[in-house]
């Protein structure tokens, strides 16, 4: 079974760009979830997605906004990007809304802002 | 709000055990993750424990009290493959899959 993909591995942009990030998640997982990771400030959440709804939401700009297709993939976008969204963002998987299903991660998208 | 907290980094020897410990503050619980992350990797999923007491896996076990706040990772028969980052992932009441991760344990494994 393939793991979470996600696309593109690296990307780099300049200030005031937007970015568009894809996951993928495990065949027959629902939920996707995403989170920054940067050495100051660990993973943070950034938001979920279950059947096309977001139903969770982080503590991020609006800048910061995704999206869920009806194959569950999922896409997160960041307009207007600023020096301090270079981070590795990762997407996370899980069959559903059950607390005792693990969130499985992708290798992530690491993005650069110059 | 919810704060968690583990030690930055720890250090241990081969074929030795190691507890790594994690202490949560939050209004509401809904269990507890536990991930290894190496360098440069996507973080894997360890344990998980949402009820008191001691879960075993293999190698590594993980326990839970939810009275006191705290959590900790224990690593038997510990390899060098072991070295990498722990983190600690609290899951909020009602919160579905929205994770609180604490800042993560990076644990070196010396021959």
């Amino acid at each position: 079974k393939a793991g979470v993909t996600q696309t593109p591995r690296y990307l780099i942009k300049t200030r005031g760009q937007q970015v568009t990030l894809s996951c993928s998640p495990i065949s027959g997982h629902r939920s996707v979830s995403w989170y920054q990771q940067t050495p100051g400030q660990g993973l943070q959440f950034l938001f979920e997605y279950f059947s096309e709804t977001q139903r969770n939401k982080g503590n991020f700009p609006g800048r910061f906004s995704g999206r869920q297709f009806s194959n569950s993939r999922s896409e997160m976008n960041v307009s207007t990007l600023e020096l301090g969204d270079s981070a590795l963002y990762l997407c996370a998987s899980s069959l559903d809304g059950d607390s005792n299903q693990p969130q499985h991660f992708g290798d992530g998208t690491r993005l650069s802002i110059l | 709000g919810q704060n968690i907290d583990q030690p930055t980094e720890m250090t241990a020897t081969e074929g030795a055990i190691v507890q790594i410990n994690c202490t949560y503050q939050t209004s509401g619980f809904n269990g507890l993750f536990w991930y290894q992350q190496h360098a440069g990797e996507a973080p894997t999923f360890l344990s998980y424990n949402v009820l008191d007491g001691l879960e075993e896996k293999g190698r590594f076990s993980s326990f839970l009290s939810r009275s006191k706040g705290y959590s900790y990772l224990l690593l038997k028969e510990l390899q060098m493959k072991d070295s990498a980052s722990y983190l600690c992932a609290v899951r909020h009441t009602g919160g579905y899959n929205k994770l609180i991760f604490g800042a993560g344990t990076r644990l070196a494994v010396h021959p």
